[in-house]
């Protein structure tokens, strides 16, 4: 069964700090990897695209990284801010071009704070 | 363009009630999806349409949910009769392709089914 794993669950950093949070996932083949980032009460937004030989990509102060061979990607968040505060949601598209297939992880929840 | 348009924003409802959930996809999307968070099982897809014809509907959960989509901008999730395990917030997103880098959610509909 394809999965994808996220850890850890919820994370607490101070405003100014630096985080990493990570993606294990099963799907083979794979399309491409995204991660989303979700404020409270609003719908997940695309932060990064990365396709199977793509090793890094970033998006201001987030920077995802990805590992086919080990089926590991990673988002690291550097000098975090309040606005930080969300979940962030890895998702995998399996390489058959159909989006019944996409398999969400459950998140990882961030809190920043003062 | 306004994005991915969903109504109500919250719903509150007893058991047994039928619940209509709406969505306006953004001009020019051929795909749109429906889908419901949970805690416990994150983001699941329930179906999606290309130009307006159901493709895949193997997540809705039972017979008692229906989905339409009458034109290219509008689409409706009915839930009748409705049970208390239903809670949960529900997501409409549209795409210019099935697995595009245009994939945009709306804000979702939290329903609560007491």
């Amino acid at each position: 069964k394809n999965q994808v794993e996220q850890s850890p669950q919820s994370l607490i950093i101070l405003e100014g700090k630096n985080c990493t949070l990570q993606c294990n996932y099963t799907v083979s083949p794979f399309s491409n990897l995204r991660w989303y980032k979700q404020d409270t009460g609003r719908g997940p937004v695309s932060l990064t695209i990365m396709t199977f030989s793509e090793n890094t990509k970033s998006n201001g102060r987030y920077t995802a990284t990805l590992d086919a061979d080990t089926k590991q990607s990673s988002l690291h968040i550097t000098a975090s801010q309040l606005s930080d505060s969300a979940s962030y949601i890895c998702v995998v598209i399996p390489n058959t071009g159909t989006a019944s297939k996409l398999t969400f992880g459950t998140g990882t929840r961030l809190q920043v704070t003062l | 363009d306004a994005g991915v348009i969903q109504s109500p924003r919250h719903e509150v409802t007893e058991m047994g009630q039928e619940v209509t959930l709406r969505c306006k996809p953004i001009s020019g999307h051929d795909y749109l999806f429906w889908y419901r968070q949970t805690m416990m099982r994150g983001l699941e897809l329930l179906i999606y349409f290309n130009n307006n014809v159901p493709i895949d509907d193997s997540g809705m959960p039972e017979d008692r949910f229906s989905a339409k989509m009458p034109n290219a901008s509008f689409s409706t999730l009915k839930i009748q009769p409705s049970e208390p395990r239903d809670s949960a917030v529900y997501f409409c997103a549209s795409s210019g392709t099935p697995l595009g880098y245009g994939y945009t959610f709306g804000s979702g509909t939290r329903l609560t089914v007491v």
